[in-house]
């Protein structure tokens, strides 16, 4: 159990457009997801936290007008980098949320390579 | 910041050959220590959740301590094989809450 898939795994897109990445809980309703980018030879930075029916919580630093969070079911998330720039190039993963006994776990998706030309 | 750091960066084993890494993370306000593991290509896999200082937990030949008085955790492989080739990422949870801050992870190669 606790399957988490992320669509697509990758994506090449042109400078300007807006590309949408897709995190799904399989088997279990997840209230919270998170979503983290890697940059190379780095730790997973965590971007925001999404909260289903709610805004998102965003970390500092992270523009939420750029990378627009969407979590409209208990196992659908959506980040939908808007006007997408060579900079955004990066390793985007997501997890999903769960207590597992008691304790509180993340349960991540395989990443989306974005590569913005 | 929390600052979680990992050593080595890398490492190359020879099959079977035993071999350990670190996690090091704030002694204060601990709340709990994710090992995870993570295969090229694939989802980061959950391997150990620590919350007890001298918690010393197991699975197969892969065992993790903790220490959050002095805030650091070792990873232990024993016997090493090719397929324990992947990077080992930890993760400090701080507080009651539920981001995970995590290390940048010790990248592990088993020679055959």
């Amino acid at each position: 159990g606790a399957v988490v898939s992320q669509h697509p795994s990758w994506v090449i897109c042109k400078s300007g457009t807006s590309v949408k990445i897709e995190c799904r809980s399989l088997d279990f309703q997840a209230t919270t997801m998170f979503w983290y980018r890697q940059f190379p030879k780095q730790s997973l930075m965590l971007m925001a936290t999404s909260n289903e029916g709610s805004k998102a919580t965003y970390e500092q630093g992270v523009e939420k007008d750029k990378f627009l969070i969407n979590h409209a079911s208990l196992t659908l998330s959506t980040l939908t980098v808007t006007s997408a720039h060579p900079e955004d190039s990066s390793f985007y993963i997501c997890s999903a949320g769960r207590l597992a006994g008691p304790y509180y776990e993340q349960y991540f998706g395989p990443g989306t390579r974005l590569t913005v030309t | 910041i929390l600052n979680v750091e990992q050593s080595p960066q890398s490492l190359h084993v020879q099959e079977g050959d035993s071999t350990n890494f670190t996690c090091s993370f704030p002694s204060s306000n601990f709340y709990a220590l994710h090992w995870y593991r993570w295969e090229t290509a694939k989802s980061p896999e959950a391997l150990f959740v620590m919350t007890l200082n001298g918690d010393e937990k197991k699975k197969g030949r892969i065992s993790a301590t903790l220490n959050t008085k002095e805030g650091y955790s070792y990873l232990y492989i024993k016997g090493s094989q090719p397929e324990d080739s992947a990077t080992y990422l930890c993760a400090f949870n701080p507080g009651s809450a539920r981001q995970l801050t995590f290390g940048s992870g010790t990248q592990l190669t088993v020679l055959p």
